[in-house]
Protein backbone atom coordinates (compact mmCIF):
# COMPACT_ATOMS: atom_id res chain seq x y z
CA UNK A 1 0.00 0.00 0.00
CA UNK A 2 0.57 3.99 0.07
CA UNK A 3 3.20 4.67 2.17
CA UNK A 4 3.77 8.78 2.85
CA UNK A 5 6.84 10.12 4.73
CA UNK A 6 6.74 13.47 6.13
CA UNK A 7 9.90 15.85 7.26
CA UNK A 8 10.50 17.40 9.50
CA UNK A 9 8.93 16.53 12.37
CA UNK A 10 9.17 19.85 14.56
CA UNK A 11 10.06 23.23 12.89
CA UNK A 12 10.03 26.38 14.95
CA UNK A 13 10.47 29.56 13.27
CA UNK A 14 9.76 33.45 13.90
CA UNK A 15 6.93 35.05 12.73
CA UNK A 16 7.03 36.71 9.37
CA UNK A 17 9.88 33.69 7.88
CA UNK A 18 8.80 30.52 5.85
CA UNK A 19 8.21 28.04 6.63
CA UNK A 20 8.47 25.03 4.54
CA UNK A 21 7.39 20.93 5.03
CA UNK A 22 8.28 17.65 2.68
CA UNK A 23 6.64 14.99 2.26
CA UNK A 24 7.11 11.44 -0.21
CA UNK A 25 4.92 8.70 -1.08
CA UNK A 26 5.77 5.25 -2.75
CA UNK A 27 2.82 5.03 -4.70
CA UNK A 28 3.17 6.53 -7.96
CA UNK A 29 -1.16 5.75 -8.79
CA UNK A 30 -1.69 8.75 -5.84
CA UNK A 31 -3.30 11.37 -7.74
CA UNK A 32 -4.28 13.91 -4.75
CA UNK A 33 -1.91 15.31 -2.25
CA UNK A 34 -3.99 16.94 0.53
CA UNK A 35 -2.50 19.51 3.61
CA UNK A 36 -4.35 19.56 6.75
CA UNK A 37 -4.24 21.73 9.64
CA UNK A 38 -4.83 20.05 12.82
CA UNK A 39 -5.05 22.17 16.15
CA UNK A 40 -4.97 20.13 19.18
CA UNK A 41 -8.01 17.87 20.00
CA UNK A 42 -10.03 19.58 16.36
CA UNK A 43 -10.92 18.15 13.46
CA UNK A 44 -8.04 17.78 10.06
CA UNK A 45 -8.97 20.46 7.97
CA UNK A 46 -8.03 21.27 4.49
CA UNK A 47 -6.04 24.36 3.51
CA UNK A 48 -4.63 23.42 -0.05
CA UNK A 49 -4.68 20.45 -2.22
CA UNK A 50 -2.83 19.38 -5.42
CA UNK A 51 -3.81 16.95 -7.81
CA UNK A 52 -1.40 15.08 -10.26
CA UNK A 53 -1.80 16.86 -13.53
CA UNK A 54 -0.50 20.47 -11.45
CA UNK A 55 2.79 21.28 -10.82
CA UNK A 56 2.23 23.94 -8.32
CA UNK A 57 -0.66 25.75 -6.84
CA UNK A 58 -0.64 29.10 -4.33
CA UNK A 59 -3.69 30.68 -2.26
CA UNK A 60 -2.24 33.74 -0.45
CA UNK A 61 0.90 32.65 2.18
CA UNK A 62 0.80 29.02 1.11
CA UNK A 63 1.71 27.16 -1.60
CA UNK A 64 2.03 23.50 -2.48
CA UNK A 65 4.66 22.37 -5.43
CA UNK A 66 4.50 18.54 -6.40
CA UNK A 67 7.30 17.10 -8.05
CA UNK A 68 5.53 12.97 -10.10
CA UNK A 69 8.86 12.27 -11.33
CA UNK A 70 10.75 12.62 -7.73
CA UNK A 71 7.48 11.90 -5.53
CA UNK A 72 7.60 14.51 -3.59
CA UNK A 73 5.63 17.42 -2.72
CA UNK A 74 6.10 20.43 -0.51
CA UNK A 75 4.16 22.89 1.75
CA UNK A 76 5.06 26.62 1.85
CA UNK A 77 3.90 29.12 4.25
CA UNK A 78 5.19 32.63 3.47
CA UNK A 79 5.27 35.68 6.21
CA UNK A 80 4.19 33.46 9.03
CA UNK A 81 1.93 34.20 11.73
CA UNK A 82 1.59 33.04 15.72
CA UNK A 83 -1.79 31.43 14.40
CA UNK A 84 0.00 29.47 11.77
CA UNK A 85 1.12 27.58 14.75
CA UNK A 86 -0.76 23.50 14.60
CA UNK A 87 0.72 20.52 13.54
CA UNK A 88 0.30 19.87 9.84
CA UNK A 89 0.09 16.58 7.68
CA UNK A 90 0.14 15.53 4.48
CA UNK A 91 -1.62 12.86 2.71
CA UNK A 92 -1.94 11.33 -0.05
CA UNK A 93 -4.97 9.37 -2.52
CA UNK A 94 -5.80 7.34 -5.47
CA UNK A 95 -8.53 7.90 -7.13
CA UNK A 96 -8.73 4.60 -9.89
CA UNK A 97 -12.18 5.61 -11.58
CA UNK A 98 -14.42 2.85 -9.46
CA UNK A 99 -11.95 0.75 -7.94
CA UNK A 100 -10.75 2.90 -5.11
CA UNK A 101 -12.77 5.65 -3.06
CA UNK A 102 -9.97 8.14 -1.96
CA UNK A 103 -9.19 6.75 1.32
CA UNK A 104 -6.09 9.46 2.67
CA UNK A 105 -2.67 8.05 3.23
CA UNK A 106 -1.30 10.61 6.23
CA UNK A 107 2.37 11.63 6.65
CA UNK A 108 3.53 11.34 10.06
CA UNK A 109 2.59 15.23 10.59
CA UNK A 110 4.75 18.68 11.21
CA UNK A 111 4.49 20.39 14.91
CA UNK A 112 4.74 24.18 13.73
CA UNK A 113 5.30 26.68 16.20
CA UNK A 114 5.44 30.28 15.16
CA UNK A 115 7.24 32.34 17.68
CA UNK A 116 5.95 35.71 17.78
CA UNK B 1 -22.78 25.54 5.75
CA UNK B 2 -24.16 22.21 7.31
CA UNK B 3 -20.66 20.47 8.38
CA UNK B 4 -20.27 16.48 9.06
CA UNK B 5 -21.96 15.84 12.60
CA UNK B 6 -20.98 13.07 14.72
CA UNK B 7 -22.07 11.90 17.87
CA UNK B 8 -21.46 11.41 20.84
CA UNK B 9 -18.22 13.72 21.50
CA UNK B 10 -16.91 11.88 24.85
CA UNK B 11 -17.18 8.53 25.42
CA UNK B 12 -15.74 6.29 28.26
CA UNK B 13 -16.44 2.60 28.40
CA UNK B 14 -14.70 0.57 30.25
CA UNK B 15 -12.18 -2.64 28.57
CA UNK B 16 -14.64 -5.75 26.97
CA UNK B 17 -17.61 -3.44 27.07
CA UNK B 18 -18.98 -2.00 23.60
CA UNK B 19 -19.27 1.08 21.99
CA UNK B 20 -21.21 2.85 18.80
CA UNK B 21 -20.10 5.55 17.11
CA UNK B 22 -22.20 7.93 14.45
CA UNK B 23 -21.90 10.11 11.56
CA UNK B 24 -23.85 12.14 9.62
CA UNK B 25 -22.12 13.05 6.47
CA UNK B 26 -22.56 16.57 4.92
CA UNK B 27 -26.49 16.04 2.65
CA UNK B 28 -25.63 15.20 -1.26
CA UNK B 29 -22.05 13.69 0.16
CA UNK B 30 -21.26 9.91 -1.81
CA UNK B 31 -18.70 8.68 0.17
CA UNK B 32 -17.68 8.50 3.78
CA UNK B 33 -14.52 7.75 5.88
CA UNK B 34 -13.75 6.54 9.04
CA UNK B 35 -10.78 7.42 10.66
CA UNK B 36 -8.93 6.92 13.63
CA UNK B 37 -5.93 9.17 15.36
CA UNK B 38 -4.29 7.91 18.78
CA UNK B 39 -2.58 10.52 20.50
CA UNK B 40 0.17 12.13 18.66
CA UNK B 41 -0.25 10.30 15.73
CA UNK B 42 -1.44 10.49 12.37
CA UNK B 43 -5.06 9.42 11.24
CA UNK B 44 -5.25 5.78 10.19
CA UNK B 45 -7.73 4.86 7.24
CA UNK B 46 -10.36 2.46 9.00
CA UNK B 47 -13.08 1.96 6.63
CA UNK B 48 -15.00 3.50 3.46
CA UNK B 49 -18.84 3.56 2.00
CA UNK B 50 -19.66 5.01 -1.14
CA UNK B 51 -23.06 5.18 -1.65
CA UNK B 52 -24.41 3.02 1.51
CA UNK B 53 -22.07 -0.02 -0.09
CA UNK B 54 -18.76 -0.64 1.53
CA UNK B 55 -15.73 0.65 -0.64
CA UNK B 56 -12.74 0.09 0.79
CA UNK B 57 -11.30 -1.50 4.34
CA UNK B 58 -8.32 -0.54 5.91
CA UNK B 59 -6.55 -1.45 9.09
CA UNK B 60 -9.67 -2.18 11.12
CA UNK B 61 -10.12 -4.71 13.28
CA UNK B 62 -12.23 -7.48 13.37
CA UNK B 63 -13.75 -6.59 16.76
CA UNK B 64 -14.80 -3.70 14.67
CA UNK B 65 -17.93 -3.06 12.21
CA UNK B 66 -19.39 -0.18 10.60
CA UNK B 67 -22.74 0.33 7.89
CA UNK B 68 -24.36 3.37 6.00
CA UNK B 69 -27.94 3.66 6.45
CA UNK B 70 -30.61 4.22 3.82
CA UNK B 71 -30.49 7.95 5.19
CA UNK B 72 -26.40 7.76 4.75
CA UNK B 73 -25.49 7.98 7.84
CA UNK B 74 -22.76 5.31 9.07
CA UNK B 75 -22.52 3.53 12.56
CA UNK B 76 -18.86 3.06 14.10
CA UNK B 77 -19.13 -0.84 15.96
CA UNK B 78 -16.68 -1.78 18.21
CA UNK B 79 -17.02 -4.55 20.53
CA UNK B 80 -14.49 -6.39 23.21
CA UNK B 81 -12.82 -2.84 23.72
CA UNK B 82 -9.34 -2.66 24.34
CA UNK B 83 -6.72 -0.04 26.16
CA UNK B 84 -5.32 0.85 22.65
CA UNK B 85 -8.64 1.61 20.96
CA UNK B 86 -8.61 4.99 23.32
CA UNK B 87 -8.41 7.15 20.61
CA UNK B 88 -9.94 10.53 18.55
CA UNK B 89 -12.40 8.82 15.65
CA UNK B 90 -13.22 11.14 12.67
CA UNK B 91 -15.12 10.60 10.34
CA UNK B 92 -14.99 12.38 6.78
CA UNK B 93 -17.49 12.61 3.91
CA UNK B 94 -17.03 14.02 0.26
CA UNK B 95 -18.34 14.29 -3.38
CA UNK B 96 -16.84 12.32 -5.57
CA UNK B 97 -13.52 11.27 -6.62
CA UNK B 98 -10.92 12.85 -5.94
CA UNK B 99 -11.96 15.65 -3.89
CA UNK B 100 -12.08 17.11 -0.62
CA UNK B 101 -12.78 15.41 2.58
CA UNK B 102 -14.70 16.85 4.93
CA UNK B 103 -14.14 16.00 8.69
CA UNK B 104 -16.28 15.96 11.67
CA UNK B 105 -15.50 17.22 15.14
CA UNK B 106 -14.69 13.44 16.50
CA UNK B 107 -15.45 11.25 19.19
CA UNK B 108 -13.04 10.90 21.67
CA UNK B 109 -13.17 7.33 22.86
CA UNK B 110 -11.39 6.67 26.40
CA UNK B 111 -11.21 2.70 27.39
CA UNK B 112 -10.26 2.35 30.98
Amino acid sequence: GENVEQHPSTLSVQEGDSAVIKCTYSDSASNYFPWYKQELGKRPQLIIDIRSNVGEKKDQRIAVTLNKTAKHFSLHITETQPEDSAVYFCAASIYAGGTSYGKLTFGQGTILTVHP
Amino acid sequence: AAGVIQSPRHLIKEKRETATLKCYPIPRHDTVYWYQQGPGQDPQFLISFYEKMQSDKGSIPDRFSAQQFSDYHSELNMSSLELGDSALYFCASSLGQPNEQFFGPGTRLTVL
